[in-house]
């Protein structure tokens, strides 16, 4: 399995609070990415990084931002977060090295907010 | 808006039978595609790729890619009740980020 790890893996808060997911990975891959699921919606994309410090929207971006100060950390944040950003948030990685852009994912955090 | 689309089942097949799943993609200049697997409660897990017109084959497993069509499918034979899960399927799309663009699912029911 591909180094990676999500924290916190369950959380609940409040409405207009905010929250901030980290992904953590071991295995020195330059893309990092953050999906949200949700039911009828599928996997969709909030925001990627293709190295330290080097961010890009998604699709689903809105309410998001990120940050990547180390190879290994992703953090997404939520700055006030809302009942429609409850959903299962997924990191994924991929060293593109040449291959297809094969994407590993993360054991996922499952977030409500009331 | 670049689509991937997939059946969303059930798809329900019994034990031992060929389970074919299906995905078409919007964008032509697709290069890669691929297959993953999740089961309920879990992260998506890889179970192939194809890059190229024709079929590939990994165990009980087969991907066959049509780019003329826009379709690409997946093979499972000799299904067993433990691949039931939802099959993702995944296009890389033409802009060459690596951003991966995901179908909303298949679910697969095998019963025994």
């Amino acid at each position: 399995d591909a180094g990676i790890t999500q924290s916190p893996r369950h959380k609940v808060t409040e409405t207009g609070t905010p929250v901030t997911l980290r992904c953590h990975q071991t295995e020195n891959h330059r893309y990092m990415y953050w999906y949200r699921q949700d039911p009828g919606h599928g996997l969709r994309l909030i925001h990627y990084s293709y190295g330290v410090k080097d961010t890009d929207k998604g699709e689903v971006s809105d309410g998001y931002s990120v940050s990547r100060s180390k190879t290994e950390d992703f953090l997404l944040t939520l700055e006030s977060a809302t009942s429609s950003q409850t959903s299962v948030y997924f990191c994924a990685i991929s060293d593109r090295g040449g291959g297809p852009d094969t994407q590993y994912f993360g054991p996922g955090t499952r977030l409500t907010v009331l | 808006q670049k689509e991937v689309e997939q059946n969303s089942g059930p798809l329900s097949v019994p034990e031992g039978a060929i389970a074919s799943l299906n995905c078409t993609y919007s964008d032509r200049g697709s290069q890669s595609f691929f297959w993953y697997r999740q089961y309920s409660g879990k992260s998506p897990e890889l179970i192939m790729f194809i890059y190229s017109n024709g079929d590939k084959e990994d165990g009980r497993f087969t991907a066959q890619l049509n780019k003329a069509s826009q379709y690409v499918s997946l093979l499972i034979r000799d299904s067993q009740p433990s691949d039931s899960a939802t099959y993702l399927c995944a296009v890389n799309g033409s802009s060459n980020t690596g951003k991966l663009i995901f179908g909303q699912g298949t679910t697969l029911q095998v019963k025994p």
